[in-house]
């Protein structure tokens, strides 16, 4: 079971660029990358998933080094309403079940 | 609307009661999910299930018991629950249960109090 490690929290301003990085040493071979966010009271919500080099959505970007041992979600130009959670997952690529395991994730704080 | 459904949202119970939570998806996926989250702690995961069949049971005591009766409904039974037992339960659901298929889509949630 991969363990990710996260900032626990983060402040920035409206229209700023956000780095959060995650460290996951011991992923495996078979394990994508996958960041979620979370408002109050409700549910996680699927960012963006990758397995190696770099993704971009509408949303966000991730990179991931050639180690994998980590990965940085990047959100472009925040905004108030990306004020959230968001967690860093790495899944064990285990087909026969697959603990996907949130920590604590990283708090951020988007100011005016 | 991330097709996920769950009712209630909702439910104060007291440790003698039995009450069941319902979680509903429409994405056709094959695997389902129970998670607990505490008040300023991380989701912890309780059950899994891919194709009906439960996959992994994350050491939640026996006074939750997990029923999915078919891909798309999951429910999660409760039985004499203690205080400590309120929290937000999440749904969640995911074509699959491993790798890049494993994007899962949260229900809104139950917000359980037990008194």
């Amino acid at each position: 079971l991969a363990k990710t490690t996260q900032p626990i929290s983060m402040d920035s301003y409206e229209g700023q660029e956000v780095n959060i990085t995650c460290s996951h040493n011991n992923i495996a071979t078979n394990d994508y990358i996958t960041w979620y966010q979370q408002f109050p009271s409700q549910g996680p919500r699927f960012i963006i998933q990758g397995y190696k080099t770099k993704v971009t959505n509408e949303v966000a970007s991730l990179f991931i080094p050639a180690d994998r041992k980590s990965s940085t979600l990047s959100l472009p130009r925040v905004s108030l309403s990306d004020t959230a959670v968001y967690y860093c997952l790495v899944g064990d690529g285990d087909n026969a079940g697959n603990m996907l395991t949130f920590g604590g994730g990283t708090r951020l704080m988007v100011k005016p | 609307e991330t097709g996920v459904t769950q009712t209630p949202r909702h439910l104060v119970m007291g440790m003698t009661n039995k009450k069941s939570l319902k979680c509903e998806q429409h994405l056709g996926h094959n695997a389902m999910y129970w998670y607990k989250q505490s008040a300023k702690k991380p989701l912890e995961l309780m059950f899994v299930y891919n194709f009906k069949e439960q996959t992994e049971n994350n050491s939640v005591p026996s006074r939750f018991s997990p029923e999915c009766p078919n891909s798309s409904h999951l429910f999660l039974h409760l039985h004499t629950l203690q205080p400590e037992d309120s929290a937000l339960y999440l749904c969640a659901s995911s074509q699959g249960a491993s790798g890049e298929l494993n994007e899962q889509f949260f229900g809104p949630g139950t917000r359980l109090t037990v008194l």
